[in-house]
């Protein structure tokens, strides 16, 4: 159990529905980091949040938003969606720090599957 | 440009003995991090061994250790003494550690173990 959790486990919706993913890092982490793993893309970096700010953006979508709460846990809420955009959905966190080295922590993700 | 590159799509080994899984990377940031993460079928990611561009000696954890050759951009994972439950899909990823590369890691398109017995 890497500390991160995510929920909800699996997510089942229909084409042009919107959804809401949450993440809770673990305790005493600034830094989440959203990743999107699909079958064609394979594992991409979609966004980081450090403290509340936005850091980096990746592959992100605009139809993709994502936020982090003042108590570090993070939404990733996917709009209008396609087929394509079934995918398992991870969350990651890591602990403060500067440019040094610093593993990232999985969550168990998010699968969601768009009919 | 495809920054982490994993040649080999699926392996076999035999139980028991040792393997090595290829990565080769592209970067020009001269600081930067090099992951392995072994994804099982239950599909969660689990962290396996880290090396720093500017470490002297090649990292080890227990039955994991990397093959890190830094003139040819490679990160080879090697696992000695192969067992069932490293059957798995293995992810090399890379973070590049200047102050505004960001701290994501960027992933390769993973290699399917499977251990025979």
């Amino acid at each position: 159990d890497s500390g991160v959790t995510q929920t909800p486990k699996h997510l089942i919706t229909a084409t042009g529905q919107r959804v809401t993913l949450r993440c809770s890092p673990r305790s005493g982490d600034l830094s989440v980091y959203w990743y999107q793993q699909s079958l064609d893309q394979g594992l991409q970096f979609l966004i980081q949040y450090y403290n509340g700010e936005e850091r980096a953006k990746g592959n992100i979508l605009e139809r993709f938003s994502a936020q982090q709460f003042p108590d570090l846990h993070s939404e990733l809420n996917l709009s209008s969606l396609e087929l394509g955009d079934s995918a398992l959905y991870f969350c990651a966190s890591s602990p403060p720090g500067g440019m040094s080295y610093n593993e990232q922590f999985f969550g168990p993700g998010t699968r969601l599957t768009v009919l | 440009a495809q920054k982490i590159t994993q040649t080999q799509p699926g392996m076999f080994v035999q139980e028991k003995e040792a393997v090595t899984l290829d990565c080769t990377y592209d970067t020009s940031d001269p600081s930067y991090g090099l992951f392995w993460y072994k994804q099982p079928s239950s599909g969660e990611m689990i962290f396996l061994i880290y090396q720093g561009s500017y470490d002297q000696q090649n990292a080890t954890e227990g039955r994991y250790s990397l093959n890190f050759q830094k003139a040819r951009k490679s990160a080879n994972l090697v696992i000695s003494a192969s067992q069932l439950g490293d059957s798995a899909m293995y992810f090399c990823a890379m973070r590049e550690l200047s102050r505004d590369a960001g701290n994501m890691l960027t992933f390769g398109g993973g290699t399917r173990l499977m251990v025979k017995p």
